[in-house]
């Protein structure tokens, strides 16, 4: 049972534009909320996080919202880069132990 | 400062053999994470070590999996023996302290023929 949604495998957008990531959960003890970054043949990277007591997290050109009652986050990266190209993962973690549950990934294109 | 360090990058082995990864987490960091990520999945945790006391290991495979973490600094996992459904990326992270962010390293890719 994949507690952490990430139902769109790829997005293309183009240079300049907005790009909007999103994630589902379904485990209501999550409480922390992060995104990652992986390149190919490298590790995921920290993007940025949010916790549940907040709506958003801005860090320059990423904002992560984060809708507790829809259980939905989304990650928003504008403007959009050729370098934001990339595989990117949600992450989730809360209750009892650090134990991070990954989505599969969604794959972004930014085309110049 | 120096991020993670796996070593192989890159492994293949003939099934049934035994194969050993090694990490080398970020400095002063307690808790180190080997995670399985196969093809078109996310990181899966494996086993989770604060210092050098395996705190959370309930999804490792028992049977062919042990790690190990002596002086709560780096850490081996071994398979032994190797199945082909072993075929996957095997993340190593590292995090200052339990709930803290995880910082990964670049993974060794192992393929079981």
């Amino acid at each position: 049972d994949q507690q952490v949604k990430q139902n769109s495998p790829s997005l293309s957008v183009q240079e300049g534009r907005i790009s909007i990531l999103n994630c589902d959960y379904t485990n209501s003890m999550f409480d922390y909320f992060l995104w990652y970054k992986k390149y190919p043949a490298e590790g995921p990277t920290f993007l940025i996080s949010i916790s549940s007591i907040k709506d958003k997290n801005e860090d320059g050109r990423f904002t992560v919202f984060l809708n507790k009652s829809a259980k939905h986050l989304s990650l928003h990266i504008v403007p959009s880069q050729p370098g934001d190209s990339a595989v990117y993962f949600c992450a989730a973690t809360g209750g009892a132990n650090s134990k991070l549950t990954f989505g599969k990934g969604i794959t972004l294109s930014v085309r110049p | 400062e120096a991020g993670v360090v796996q070593s192989p990058r890159y492994k293949i082995i003939e099934k049934k053999q035994p194969v050993a990864f090694w990490c080398n987490p970020i400095s002063g960091h307690n808790t180190l994470y080997w995670y399985l990520q196969n093809l078109g999945q996310g990181p899966e945790l494996l086993i989770r070590y604060e210092n050098e006391e395996a705190v959370d290991d309930s999804q490792l495979p028992k049977d062919r999996f042990s790690a190990e973490r002596l002086k709560g600094v780096d850490s081996t996992l071994k398979i032994q023996p190797a199945e082909l459904g072993d075929s996957a990326v095997y993340l190593c992270a590292s995090a200052p302290g339990s709930g803290e962010t995880q910082y990964f390293g670049p993974g060794t890719r192992l393929l079981v023929l």
